[in-house]
């Protein structure tokens, strides 16, 4: 059963307007974890934000910002005021078992974000 | 303070050779993960390493593929005979320690591996 999904392939966005990239995930675990990681052309994996599930309130880390819907198990990323070098390839992930000890990440099949100038 | 670093960047192999991808955690790092890509895709868990232990290897393959993380030294995934469909980027990553909720995974820059 498919874990992690994104639903948008592709989108597109106009430089400084704030775009939405749209993550559910499917758990039975009480503790978990979701992260978004940004991967550019050059192919690194980069990490933006991170979320817990036991957190009271929606991660912020400079321009980006998780919409996190506990009772919906959806964990969207929104990118405000977007730039040029926002195009890249989002992947929303999750860990499950807080308290384990394995880091093993489920992604998502990615959403490929166009920032047009 | 370096990041994760793995070599090669790119590895070319034709059919039936073997192919070893090294990863060097972070300073004080002693947790290794390594990730497959496929294209368009994202990415697989493949093993989960500690200094000298294979902790969890569900994801790797039971034929061709190995994983060591050795007391001293980078760890290396080995492929052999090596076939097109292991064409894919290969990604490691490191943590400094387990059951901490918002521990960040970083990740290296990843190994792609072209198979002729």
């Amino acid at each position: 059963a498919q874990k992690i999904t994104q639903t948008q392939p592709g989108m597109f966005v106009q430089e400084k307007e704030a775009v939405t990239l749209d993550c559910t995930y499917d758990t039975s675990d009480q503790s978990y974890g979701l992260f978004w990681y940004k991967q550019p052309s050059s192919g690194e994996m980069i990490f933006l934000i991170y979320q817990g599930s036991y957190d009271e309130q929606n991660a912020t880390e400079g321009r980006y910002s998780l919409n996190f819907q506990k009772a919906r198990k959806s964990a969207n990323l929104v990118i405000s005021a977007s730039q040029l070098g926002d195009s890249a390839m989002y992947f929303c992930a999750m860990r499950e078992g807080l308290g384990g000890s394995s880091y093993k990440l489920i992604f998502g099949s990615g959403t490929r974000l166009l920032v047009r100038p | 303070n370096a990041g994760v670093m793995q070599n090669p960047r790119h590895l070319v192999r034709r059919r039936g050779q073997e192919a070893r991808l090294r990863c060097s955690p972070m300073k004080g790092h002693s947790h290794v993960y390594w990730y497959r890509q496929l294209p368009e895709e994202g990415l697989k868990f493949m093993v989960y390493l500690q200094k000298e232990n294979i902790i969890d290897e569900s994801g790797m393959p039971k034929e061709r593929f190995s994983a060591e993380f050795p007391k001293e030294g980078p760890s290396i995934l080995r492929i052999q005979q090596v076939v097109r469909g292991d064409s894919a980027a290969y990604f490691c990553a490191s943590s400094p320690a387990s059951g901490t909720s918002n521990e960040k995974l970083f990740f290296g820059s990843g190994t792609q591996l072209s198979v002729l």
